[in-house]
Parts: C-alpha cells; structure tokens; sequence
C-alpha cells in the first residue's frame, strides 16, 4: 500500500524568501505526484503533477517539483514568497496496481504562512 | 462552466437526524469522490464512483451513503449523524480515472450537536 509523509505541518517563510514544502511517499509501484493546493475557504485545486517523463515539473504560480526515486521524494519549491502563497498544501501520491485498480492517497498537508 | 459546485455550504444538525449533500459538475466527468477534511488529518475518501449507476467504498464509508443516479450528480447521505460527522465534506470529480486532475468543489461545513 502507498502512503505519503508531508514533513511540517506548519511552513512560516518571508517574504521574497525560498519556499521548500517537502513530502515523501512509499510506493511498491511507480507512483503518479501530485501537489494540490487549499486557499482559505476554497476546495483544493491541482498545482502541479507527474505521471511519467521529465522528472522536473512546473506548475502554476511559478511553482515546480522534482521527483527523485532513489530519495523517494517530491519536494515542492518555489524561488521566492509572495504573500498570495499563503495556503494549506497537499502532496498526493497514486499508484495503478497490476489489476488496475487505483488509489489516490493525500498527506495531512502543510500550512504556509508568508510572513511580510 | 460553473465546475463542480456543492449545496448547503454550511448546516448544523442534531444527532440523529439526517441530511443529504448535493454534488453537481458539468464538466461530463466519469468518476466522483466525496471526501472528508479533518484537522491534521489530510483528506479520506469516503465513497466514489465510476460512473453513472455506480458507487464504491472508499477509507472512511460507514455513517454515509452515496448514489448517482445521474452521471452529473453525487449525492452523500447521514441517515444519523453523530457528532463524529462533524467536518469539511468535499466532492471532486475527474475525467476517466483517479490519477487524473481531481477537480473539487468549495465545501460544505457540517456541525453535529
């Protein structure tokens, strides 16, 4: 069974500064990533995701991750804060079985606070 | 396109009364998912399903019942809430499988007294 681990549940960066969300997953399967964000109030919406291919992968809002295998990681990163960054993440890890049969599992999400 | 859109936003109930959530997208998805969000707790599936006329359990199905009887709508049920209940319910929905992009919709807040 795959699980996702997302390391801090609470991020605090400044302004203009790195931003470093990190998740791992386990998998007996390659895995699809994916990484969703939550605005207060709001239901969450895809950032970025990665099936197959380049393993660097840009999503919106100048955002990008980067599958390593051999780290079993998908860190997200962004190069500099903006306070509309404030929200709650999710890293998702899915996995297709030999039979077929999908699962979608979230981590219990990180909440980014930008601080001015 | 309005996506996918939830009705109440918000109700509060008492044990043991009962409430059906309404889920709606108008993008021509196959698959819906309700989940729950719980503070620290990420979100659990609750049910999904594959298409019209179809339903399946997800992690957290007992208390709750689904069905889709039209491939536009998901309903979820409490046939007794319990204040266990209490929590964020999300519907999302995707094109054909759940590696796709899930799209969600923004919510209903539930309280169980």
């Amino acid at each position: 069974a795959q699980s996702v681990t997302q390391l801090g549940s609470h991020v605090s960066v400044s302004e203009g500064a790195l931003v470093l969300l990190r998740c791992n997953y386990s998998s007996s399967v390659p895995p699809y990533l994916f990484w969703y964000v939550q605005y207060p109030n709001q239901g969450l919406q895809l950032l970025l995701k990665y099936t197959t291919g380049a393993t660097l992968v840009k999503g919106i809002n100048g955002f990008e991750a980067e599958f390593k295998k051999s780290e079993t990681s998908f860190h997200l990163t962004k190069p500099s804060a903006h306070m509309s960054d404030a929200a709650e993440y999710f890293c998702a890890v899915s996995v297709v079985t030999n039979f077929g049969n999908e699962k979608l599992t979230f981590g219990t999400g990180t909440r980014l606070t930008i601080i001015p | 396109n309005a996506g996918v859109t939830q009705t109440p936003k918000f109700r509060v109930l008492k044990t043991g009364q009962s409430m059906t959530l309404l889920c709606a997208q108008d993008m021509n998805h196959e698959y819906m998912y309700w989940y729950r969000q719980d503070p620290g707790m990420g979100l659990r599936l609750i049910h999904y399903s594959v298409g019209e006329g179809t339903t399946a359990k997800g992690e957290v199905p007992d208390g709750y019942n689904v069905s889709r009887l039209k491939k536009q709508n998901f309903l979820l049920g409490l046939e007794s809430a319990a204040p266990s209940q209490t929590s964020v319910y999300f519907c999302a929905s995707s094109e054909s499988r759940q590696t796709d992009t899930q799209y969600f919709g923004p919510g209903t807040r539930l309280t169980v007294l």
